[in-house]
């Protein structure tokens, strides 16, 4: 079974910094999922990556398949991004989740 | 508009009182699977459906039973529901199954269970 595993747990960013989330896992695998969820509880995929990077908006996500490492980075961030940003691999095994608060 | 829908969104209920939650999805999607999030743990799978009359038992299958009769619904049935059963439930689906293709999930909106 997959470990996966993300850092920081928790990250607290003035707005308009620049944001890096990190996953890692254990496991070979074929995709890395990212989630967001939002402060009510709902869950909305934003990424699912199996190799180099996606752009959607001021999201960024990156993977590398030989290292196992993905990172997710937020460009000029913005209170609206705070939420539960949650990375997941192919087999749905998800890491805990990191919380993120973006201060006005 | 596609989504997965659940219900109820909030259920109070006691110790050993059955009770069903519904998931029910309009896309046609052949995978459905069930989690539950608790604090500190994430995000667990509970039992998975490849297509209809297909279904798994997920990382913590105890204490939940499902069904998949059709292709758009997959309900979570808690037959003696426990204390230890309150957490925070999501249905997803997805067009395949996950894994080697790597499908998006779609996720419902979640169902907080309280078991006093």
């Amino acid at each position: 079974k997959n470990e996966v595993e993300q850092s920081p747990q928790n990250l607290t960013a003035q707005e308009g910094e620049f944001i890096t989330i990190n996953c890692s896992y254990s496991v070979g695998i074929s995709a890395l999922h990212w989630l967001q969820q939002h402060p009510g509880g709902g869950i909305v995929s934003l990424f699912m990556l199996s190799s180099g990077k996606k752009k959607h908006g001021r999201l960024i996500a990156t993977i590398n398949i030989q290292e196992k490492h993905s990172s997710l980075h937020i460009t000029a961030s913005h209170p609206r991004d705070s939420a539960v940003y949650i990375c997941a691999d192919s087999w749905l095994t998800f890491g805990e989740g990191t919380q993120l608060t973006v201060n006005p | 508009e596609a989504q997965v829908t659940q219900n109820p969104r909030y259920l109070i209920t006691v110790t050993g009182k059955k009770l069903t939650v519904t998931c029910s999805q309009n896309m046609n999607h052949e995978y459905m699977s069930w989690y539950r999030q608790d604090p500190g743990l994430g995000l667990r799978q509970i039992y998975y459906s490849m297509n209809v009359e297909v279904t798994d038992k997920g990382d913590v299958p105890e204490g939940y039973k499902v069904s998949r009769k059709e292709k758009r619904n997959f309900p979570l049935i808690l037959e003696s529901p426990s204390p230890n059963q309150t957490s925070l439930y999501f249905c997803a689906s997805s067009l395949f199954s996950s894994g080697s293709r790597g499908e998006t999930q779609y996720f419902g909106p979640g169902t907080r269970l309280l078991v006093l």
